[in-house]
C-alpha cells in the first residue's frame, strides 16, 4: 500500500525557516515525481512545488519562487520543503502528493495519493 | 494562461445525481485533468483521470457511482445514487508546460 507522511509542521513567526518531510513507502519513490500542495484555512488547493525522481529537476509556483526548496533523499524515500523567509500568508496545510506519469511534455500528470497532510501557521 | 473554473457550490438530493463542471480557459480544450474529492477535515482523494474524449481511469476503490465525461473545454463529474458520505468539496486539476500544475477553484457539495 502507498502511503505518505508528512511531518516538520508548526507555528513560526514571519520571516522565520521551517523543513517539512515527507516519508514514502509501498512505491518505487525513485522513479516517481514528487510534490507539494498547500490549503489555507477555508480555502482551496494551490500547488506549490515539484521533482522529478532523481532530483535534477524542480518546480515552483511563482509566490514561492526563491524562498522554498524542495529536494528528496532517494536512499531514504523522504521528500523535502525548505521554507524560508515564511509569511503569514504561507499558513496552511501542505500536502505531499505521488504524481502520476504523463507522456506528454508536462513534468507529470495527477496527484494520487495524497499525505495527511501537516499544519504550518505563519504568525507574530 | 492554462486555468480551471468551477462553481463554488452545487446541491442535490439524497439519492439523486449531480453534474459538477470544470472549464478549461480558451486554448486548452483538448487537456486532460483529474478530479479529486477532499470531505471535511480530510486530505484529498483522487477520483479519476478524464480525457478530452470522455474516457477516464478512475482510483482504486471508487465507487461505479462516480463518473466522468467531456464536451469541448468542459469536463464533468457525475455523481449518481447520492450518499450523505458524497457531501464535499470537489476539485478539478491539471497539468501543462508552463504552470506545472493547476487547481480549480473548487465546488462545496451539499447533499439534501
Amino acid at each position: 500500500e502507498v502511503q505518505l507522511v508528512e511531518s516538520g509542521g508548526g507555528f513560526i513567526q514571519p520571516g522565520g525557516s521551517l523543513r517539512l518531510s515527507c516519508a514514502a513507502s509501498g512505491f518505487t519513490f525513485s522513479s516517481c515525481v514528487m510534490s507539494w500542495v498547500r490549503q489555507a484555512p477555508g480555502k482551496g488547493l494551490e500547488w506549490v512545488s515539484g521533482i522529478s525522481g532523481n532530483g535534477d529537476s524542480t518546480y515552483y509556483v511563482d509566490s514561492v519562487k526563491g524562498r522554498f526548496t524542495i529536494s528528496r533523499d532517494n536512499s531514504k524515500n523522504t521528500l523535502y520543503l525548505q521554507m524560508n523567509s515564511l509569511r503569514v500568508e504561507d499558513t496552511a496545510v501542505y500536502y505531499c502528493a505521488k504524481v502520476a506519469p504523463w507522456s506528454g511534455n508536462a513534468p507529470g500528470a495527477e496527484f494520487d495519493p495524497w499525505g495527511l497532510g501537516t499544519l504550518v501557521t505563519v504568525s507574530s | 494562461q492554462l486555468v480551471l473554473n468551477q462553481s463554488p457550490s452545487a446541491s442535490a438530493s439524497l439519492g439523486a445525481s449531480v453534474k459538477l463542471t470544470c472549464t478549461l480557459t480558451s486554448g486548452h480544450s483538448d487537456y486532460a485533468i483529474a478530479w479529486h474529492q477532499q470531505k471535511p477535515e480530510k486530505g484529498p482523494r483522487y477520483l479519476m483521470k478524464l480525457y478530452s474524449d470522455g474516457s477516464h481511469n478512475k482510483g482504486d476503490g471508487i465507487p461505479d457511482r462516480f463518473s466522468g465525461s467531456s464536451s469541448g473545454a468542459e469536463r464533468y463529474l457525475t455523481i449518481s445514487s447520492l450518499q450523505s458520505e458524497d457531501e464535499a468539496d470537489y476539485y478539478c486539476q491539471t497539468w501543462g508546460t508552463d504552470t506545472y500544475w493547476v487547481f480549480g477553484g473548487g465546488t462545496k457539495l451539499t447533499v439534501l
